[in-house]
């Protein structure tokens, strides 16, 4: 199974900052690399898939990159809303896996 | 609007069986594969399984593989999953979810295992 590994596990910072999350597959996944926005008590969110492409309504200060098996997601200008956890998943190959999760806190 | 339902859940005894069923609307529903997702409590996500456009396409995570059987009704937008063998690790929050990319979710639905 490919492992995923982010980082930071938690994360502190201020409404305004600009965040990186990082996600590192255990072995290459091409670009088949979601992340996903959970908030307490909800159903997770999709913000982007293949790496770098945003779904549709979720706004531009969420930003994706990578490929092979180093990946980031970037949110500029942190909102009070931003503050939650964010998941990586790679769909490149069976069993698809996710990241242990990064939650982001207010400081 | 894409709405994607989840119902069936319960607590449930060791060794017992539940059936999942995931409403869809507001998606050409035929058009895309459809995933299974569980979150244990205080956990992160986990991927249960998928299932294609026709159905005749299934994969499953390890761990639930030969206990959970994935299906879906095409006439009636309607993704399932059937539970079996269930143990106290299997309890979690199962959520529906479009496409192998997990586009939209559902709200999930609670499955509880316990004696």
């Amino acid at each position: 199974d490919i492992q995923m590994t982010q980082s930071p596990s938690s994360l502190s910072a201020s409404v305004g900052d600009r965040v990186t999350i990082t996600c590192r597959a255990s072995q290459g996944i091409n670009n088949y690399l979601a992340w996903f926005q959970q908030k307490p008590g909800k159903a997770p969110k999709s913000l982007i898939y293949a790496a770098s492409s945003l779904q549709s309504g979720v706004p531009s200060k969420f930003s994706g990159s990578g490929s092979g098996t180093d990946f980031t997601l970037t949110i500029s200008s942190l909102q009070p809303e931003d503050f939650a956890t964010y998941y990586c998943q790679q769909y490149n190959s069976y069993p698809y896996t996710f990241g242990q999760g990064t939650k982001l806190e207010i400081k | 609007e894409v709405q994607l339902v989840e119902s069936g859940g319960g607590l449930v005894q060791p060794g017992g069986s539940l059936r999942l069923s995931c409403a869809a609307s507001g998606f050409t529903f035929t058009r895309y594969w459809m995933s299974w997702v569980r979150q244990a409590p205080g956990k992160g996500l986990e991927w249960v399984a998928n299932i294609k456009e026709d159905g005749s396409e299934k994969y499953y995570v390890d761990s639930v593989k030969g206990r959970f059987t994935i299906s879906r009704d095409n006439a009636k937008n309607s993704l399932f999953l059937q539970i079996s063998s269930l143990r106290d690790e299997d309890t979690a929050v199962y959520y529906c979810a479009t496409a192998k990319t997990c586009r939209d979710w559902g709200q999930g639905t609670l499955v509880t295992v316990s004696s």
